[in-house]
């Protein structure tokens, strides 16, 4: 167990709703970071949060965004839902060099 | 353009054999570089990380090696298990920002 958990573990969308993933994570730690894995891929990094604020975004639209909470949870909320947005979701917590995923959030849009 | 790459793709080894990954990366300023074991539609879990000045680190019967010069990294399992089927994930962190740079793996099926 690495002390990083999500929330739900899977869900199902359809096109065009919008979603709220959760993270909690492990004690201490004030950075978190979300990544979208497809399917066979290496996971793509959507942005990063420290002491909440955004510190840093990969190459996804702003229908994808996030908040990191004093307790320093996190969401993760994308509107609009497209089909290509269907897949695993990880987030990980970090406090120096040491990073800790969750089991991750599988997302699947119809 | 920072990129990480790793060979091969996929593997199928004989449980109790070794097998060697290879991570090709070019990732500028280097900080750090991770191994991660990743069973399907599970998160990564670390296996090990290098510094600039290690060249080689163990956990159990993981081995990662790392040339900073020619930017290659392997991980070597011994006595392979069942169990070590996954996916093993390179990951390259630029920096000290911890945005993390992923190879897209290699899927290692131990066969009995």
């Amino acid at each position: 167990e690495t002390g990083v958990t999500q929330s739900p573990t899977h869900l199902i969308k359809t096109r065009g709703q919008q979603v709220t993933l959760r993270c909690s994570s492990q004690s201490g730690h004030n950075t978190v970071s979300w990544y979208q894995q497809a399917l066979g891929q290496g996971p793509q990094f959507i942005f990063q949060y420290y002491r909440e604020e955004e510190n840093g975004r990969g190459n996804f639209p702003p229908r994808f965004s996030g908040l990191q909470f004093p307790n320093y949870s996190s969401e993760l909320n994308v509107n609009a839902l497209e089909l290509d947005d269907s897949a695993l979701y990880l987030c990980a917590s970090s406090f120096g060099m040491v990073a800790f995923f969750g089991q991750g959030t599988r997302l699947t849009v119809v | 353009k920072n990129q990480v790459e790793q060979s091969p793709q996929s593997l199928i080894i004989l449980e109790g054999k070794n097998c060697t990954l290879q991570c090709n990366y070019t990732v500028s300023p280097f900080s750090n570089l991770r191994w991660y074991k990743q069973d399907t539609g599970r998160g990564p879990v670390s296996l090990t990380i290098m510094t600039f000045s290690e060249n080689t680190k163990s956990n159990g019967r993981y081995t990662a090696t790392l040339d900073a010069d020619t930017k290659q990294s392997s991980l070597h399992i011994t006595a392979s298990q069942l169990s070590d089927s996954a996916s093993y994930i390179c990951v390259v962190s630029a920096s000290l920002e911890e945005k993390l740079t992923f190879g897209t793996g290699t899927r290692l099926t131990i066969i009995p």
